[in-house]
């Protein structure tokens, strides 16, 4: 139980698109969901708290126009990073809640050339 | 400031051993703790949760919580080198039944030689 899925797990794009990121719990339904990104060698950083049917909450120093938070249903969550840009690829890695425990996705890999 | 310590390693046990992973925190008033192992290259995994004082036994893991001592370890009996990763500890200031941020510290790297 607990499963979280994360689509699409690697991306590559071009510098000035915008990329999609999905994260679903699939056998239970996450209030919240947590973004987080890692870079190579580096710790977790949380990016966002995304609750269901309500704004996002970023962490300081995250641009919330450019990294948009959708969280529409109790078992999925969106983040769109928006005008990519080199410095945005990252391993970006979603969890959800169930409780006070955070399952986390398998983690999408974003390229941007 | 809240903040979760960890050695960051690398810690070095033969195969069969164990290793013994330890874990402080800050904020006194945390309720909920977890220990994620994340391999190079992936995203965490969840290996234990504790929320209360004492030993919690699961397998071939045991987490321990001294919330006087603010102090959470890990034990890996037998240790094996699919065990070699990175293992987090994370706190969490709220009980079992509410989602809050986690408080990561930055990992202990732990390799399991043969």
């Amino acid at each position: 139980g607990a499963v979280v899925s994360q689509h699409p797990s690697w991306v590559i794009c071009k510098s000035g698109t915008s990329v999609k990121i999905e994260c679903r719990s699939l056998d239970f339904q996450a209030t919240t969901m947590f973004w987080y990104r890692q870079f190579p060698k580096q710790s977790l950083m949380l990016m966002a708290t995304s609750n269901e049917g309500s704004k996002a909450t970023y962490e300081q120093g995250v641009e919330k126009d450019k990294f948009l938070i959708n969280h529409a249903s109790l078992t999925l969550s969106t983040l769109t990073v928006t005008s990519a840009h080199p410095e945005d690829s990252s391993f970006y890695i979603c969890s959800a809640s169930y409780g006070s425990t955070q399952y986390f996705g398998p983690g999408t890999r974003l390229t941007v050339l | 400031q809240k903040e979760v310590e960890q050695n960051s390693g690398p810690l070095s046990v033969p195969e069969g051993a164990i290793a013994s992973l330890n874990c402080t925190y800050s904020d006194r008033g945390s309720q909920s703790f977890f220990w994620y192992r994340q391999y190079s290259g992936k995203s965490p995994e969840l290996i234990m949760s504790i929320y209360s004082n004492g030993d919690k036994e699961d397998g071939r893991f045991t987490a321990q919580l001294n919330k006087a001592s603010q102090y959470v370890s890990l034990l890996i009996r037998d240790s094996q080198p699919s065990d070699s990763a990175t293992y987090l500890c994370a706190v969490n200031p709220l009980g079992t039944g509410t989602a809050s941020k986690l408080t990561f510290g930055t990992g202990t790297r732990l390799q399991v030689t043969l």
